[in-house]
């Protein structure tokens, strides 16, 4: 079995300010981790992904995570926050034996960005 | 540069009305997935396909019944419709795990379905 946790509803930050969204996963073999936004009625749109290799990943506008195995971790950053970024965040994870190619999502996170 | 296509966008059913949401790629993915959106519970994958001819059950799929009938298309169905199915419903398509794959789903517009 497979899932994720996401454990803030929302987070606030001023704009300027480092952001970070929280993520957890379980899965019974190596995880395959992904982040998604959503803006207001709109799909989801990737962000950015961890497969194998360097545990801090880059993806769009800026974003990056940080993997953390011993905690079974894949935080969401970005050193500076743009009100454009205010939307909801998804945390995905897939065990890599899913045939399917399944994700699990998280609750979500929605991010409000201050001026 | 189309991608993923849900139709309808809104649609309003009565308790005990049919209904059929119709999802299309033209990204020539093997696979494809149902889920649908509510408030603090993220998205549940309902039903999902991983080709022509062959369908799955996800994490919620009591009530709900889907075709792939044609590689591009994946149909939910909903035989007679609960007010427990208000809800926004995503479609998305995968080209599969392979090489050339690099695991990300790529999301359609959602569905927004309330029942009355």
């Amino acid at each position: 079995a497979q899932s994720v946790a996401q454990p803030e509803d929302q987070v606030n930050v001023a704009e300027g300010n480092p952001l970070t969204v929280k993520c957890t996963y379980s899965v019974s073999g190596n995880p395959y981790l992904f982040w998604y936004v959503q803006y207001p009625n709109r799909g989801l749109q990737f962000l950015l992904k961890y497969i194998t290799g360097d545990n801090l990943v880059k993806g769009s506008y800026g974003f990056e995570a940080e993997f953390n195995k011993s905690q079974t971790s894949f935080h969401l950053k970005k050193p500076s926050a743009l009100v454009s970024d205010s939307a909801l965040y998804f945390c995905a994870v897939r065990d890599m034996n899913n045939a399917g190619n399944m994700l699990t999502f998280g609750g979500g996170t929605r991010l409000m960005v201050k001026p | 540069n189309a991608g993923v296509t849900q139709t309808p966008k809104f649609r309003v059913l009565k308790t005990g009305q049919s209904m059929t949401l119709l999802c299309a790629q033209d990204m020539n993915h093997e696979y494809m997935y149902w889920y649908r959106q509510d408030p603090g519970m993220g998205l549940r994958l309902i039903h999902y396909s991983v080709g022509e001819g062959t369908t799955a059950k996800g994490e919620v799929p009591d009530g709900y019944n889907v075709s792939r009938l044609k590689k591009q298309n994946f149909l939910l169905g909903l035989e007679s419709a609960a007010p427990s199915q208000t809800s926004v419903y995503f479609c998305a398509s995968s080209p599969g795990w392979g090489v050339s794959s690099t695991g990300e789903l790529f999301f359609g517009e959602g569905s927004r379905l309330t029942v009355l």
